[in-house]
């Protein structure tokens, strides 16, 4: 059974702090990680993906990815209130031609103002 | 990025019926996939639909409580059958062009009662 670990958190950080929300996954042959915020009552909405090790960056929002330690990681810089939602990890539990995202459960974080 | 127009966007039906829900893109998509949301947890992938095809359902998961159809590149549907108070959720629909990122639908929220 292919699995993404999150911590449910809540995450809370003050204003204008770095956020740090943390993801590993248990297959070793994921290609394509994503992540997703989603605001209480809404659908996830994509912010950041990542395909390669390293970090990528977007803004206020770094994403990381180390293959080797199957770990991958959001970095949200100068942390605003707006930015209190629940995160989700994805990683593609692609096998063979199929396609799938499986989601992590996601952490909750709280940014106070 | 795709944008997914899902209908209805909440509903309160009586036990023993059947919802079907509407998920239309608005542009040629690879994947089109339906999730299960309960209250404070994450998503659940419930099947995968294929053009042209039966849907390729997740463990717990079966055809006759969760009939879909994807008559198209462009659009599916996901009926919720013979329903009871534990189907009560949200139900969301989700599209990606290949092997990547996915987008999702704003959601189905239904209540059964």
């Amino acid at each position: 059974q292919k699995e993404v670990e999150q911590n449910s958190g809540p995450l809370s950080v003050p204003e204008g702090a770095i956020a740090s929300l943390n993801c590993t996954y248990s297959d070793r042959g994921s290609q394509s990680f994503f992540w997703y915020r989603q605001y209480s009552g809404k659908s996830p909405e994509l912010i950041m993906s990542i395909y390669s090790n390293g970090d990528k960056e977007d803004g206020r929002f770094t994403a990381q990815l180390n293959k080797a330690s199957q770990y991958v990681s959001l970095l949200i810089r100068d942390s605003q209130p707006s930015d209190s939602a629940t995160y989700l990890c994805a990683v593609d539990g692609r096998m063979d031609s199929s396609y799938k995202l499986i989601f992590g459960s996601g952490t909750r974080l709280l940014v106070r103002p | 990025s795709a944008v997914i127009s899902q209908k209805p966007s909440r509903d309160i039906c009586q036990r023993g019926t059947s919802l079907t829900i509407q998920c239309q893109v608005d542009s040629q998509v690879t994947m089109m996939f339906w999730y299960r949301q309960q209250p404070g947890q994450s998503l659940t992938l419930i099947a995968t639909a294929n053009q042209g095809s039966e849907a390729t359902y997740e463990s717990g998961f079966v055809i006759d409580k969760f009939p879909i159809s994807r008559p198209n590149l462009t659009f599916s549907t996901l009926t919720v059958s013979n329903m009871s108070p534990e189907d009560s959720s949200i139900y969301l629909c989700s599209a990606a062009g290949g092997f990547a990122e996915a987008f999702f639908g704003q959601g189905t929220r239904l209540t059964v009662v």
